[in-house]
């Protein structure tokens, strides 16, 4: 069973600032998931990669499948980006079966 | 608003009642997935469907929980006898097939045991 690990839990930074999230795997993968999550539960993906780096707009997600570590960064950070960030992986390592999820990183964003 | 819903939103319940929880998946996605997420934690694994059999449960899915999908499209979890430490969001998830492994989340239903 693949387990993962992300830092760090809490993060507080000023706007404008460039902000990296970690995350590493135990179990080789088919992909890995970047996910966001806001107060109130709602859940959105964010990336799902399987190599190298992925960019949509201020969010760039990036890959070391050797080294079984992933980073997610925002950069230009803004109060509105606030908000939860989870990496998540496939259970065992496959695409079909179910995710484990690392405990998120709570984002604050201030003025 | 991905396209999965469920429903209650919300549910609060006494100890020792039954509930049961409602998904609705994106029509065309045959993978429907249970997760469950405790406060200041992240999600956790209960169980999948692939269109109408449950093809995994995790540990975490005691015997008074029970999953169905009767006819692979909505899904239904069911808690017997909850207790306290049922209190939770449980989230529903899908994906369709063959596709990437990009899966959607519902908003999550909310129970409270009291």
């Amino acid at each position: 069973k693949n387990e993962v690990e992300q830092s760090p839990q809490n993060l507080t930074a000023q706007e404008g600032e460039f902000i990296t999230i970690n995350c590493s795997y135990s179990v080789g993968i088919s992909a890995l998931h970047w996910l966001q999550q806001h107060p109130g539960g709602g859940i959105v993906s964010l990336f799902m990669l399987s190599s190298g780096k992925k960019k949509h707009g201020r969010l760039i997600a990036t890959i070391n499948i050797q080294e079984k570590h992933s980073s997610l960064h925002i950069t230009a950070s803004h109060p509105r980006d606030s908000a939860v960030y989870i990496c998540a992986v496939p259970n065992s390592g496959g695409g079909a079966d179910g995710l484990t999820f690392g405990k998120g990183t709570h984002l604050i964003i201030q003025p | 608003d991905t396209g999965v819903s469920q429903d209650p939103r919300h549910k609060i319940t006494k100890r020792g009642q039954n509930v049961t929880f409602r998904c609705d998946p994106i029509s065309e996605h045959n993978r429907l997935y249970w997760y469950r997420q405790t406060l200041g934690q992240g999600p956790e694994f209960l169980t999948y469907f692939q269109n109408e059999a449950q093809l995994e449960k995790s540990r975490l899915l005691s015997d008074r929980f029970s999953a169905e999908r009767p006819k692979g499209s909505f899904s239904t979890l069911e808690i017997q006898r909850t207790e306290q430490g049922d209190s939770a969001m449980y989230l529903c998830a899908s994906r369709a097939s063959g596709r990437s492994d990009e899966q959607f989340f519902g908003p999550g239903t909310r129970l409270t045991v009291l």
